[in-house]
């Protein structure tokens, strides 16, 4: 049963902006929105979190929408080595936190 | 610190045969969690503890699987017998509790396959 919705594959180019969106329709109340990625054959890497305020950290952006049914994680200039596959996680404890499919980001010269 | 650190990175073994992966997670935390990776299933948690107990273990496969944590520095993930459909990368990340959230950091894997 998942709780959110991703497209499988996305491409941005180099230095630019990558903004990958997230649906998660039913979150409740509590539940907050974790962001997460998976450089090939090592483990995730935590991004960012949020519960319905935008956050910024050194690596990224999120952006929950007011009714917090989407988000978007915003990479300001994206490098080479952000190709990753990107997990949108929506979970208020983390023993509870499934991973889905992700989006697989590639980033072109 | 040094993160979380698992062992061994790579093993290759026979059906049938024992296999133990070992996990120390991040000095101070007190979540432990297995997680399995598998191109078919992909990210699947199997176990979690908090302070040595575990919490949710409804993750884990079957009885050929076990977990234990018998401090706060150290836990181990066992197959036995081992089978190829096991063939997978094992995760073992930590988390501290900070409020009620908790970002989970996570090893480097390691990469099992069963012949």
């Amino acid at each position: 049963d998942a709780k959110t919705t991703q497209p499988p594959s996305m491409d941005c180019a180099e230095g630019r902006a990558a903004n990958l969106p997230c649906n998660h329709s039913t979150i409740s109340g509590n539940e907050y929105v974790y962001w997460y990625r998976q450089i090939h054959s090592q483990g995730p890497q935590y991004i960012i979190h949020g519960l319905k305020n935008n956050e910024t950290n050194e690596m990224a952006s999120l952006i929950i929408t007011e009714d917090r049914k989407s988000s978007t994680l915003i990479l300001p200039h994206a490098t080479l080595r952000d190709t990753a596959v990107y997990y949108c996680i929506v979970v208020y404890r983390s023993g509870d936190m499934r991973f889905g499919a992700g989006t697989r980001l590639t980033v072109k010269p | 610190d040094a993160g979380v650190i698992q062992s061994p990175r790579h093993e290759v073994t026979e059906m049938g045969q024992e296999v133990t992966l070992r996990c120390k997670p991040i000095s101070g935390h007190d979540y432990l969690f297995w997680y399995r990776q598998t191109m078919m299933r992909g990210l699947e948690l199997l176990i979690y503890f908090n302070n040595n107990v575990p919490i949710d273990d409804s993750g884990m496969p079957e009885d050929r699987f076990s977990a234990k944590m018998p401090n706060a520095s150290f836990s181990t993930l066992k197959i036995q017998p081992s089978e190829p459909r096991d063939s997978a990368v094992y995760f073992c990340a930590s988390s501290f509790l900070a409020g009620v959230q908790e970002t989970q950091y996570f090893g480097p894997g390691t990469r099992l396959l069963v012949l």
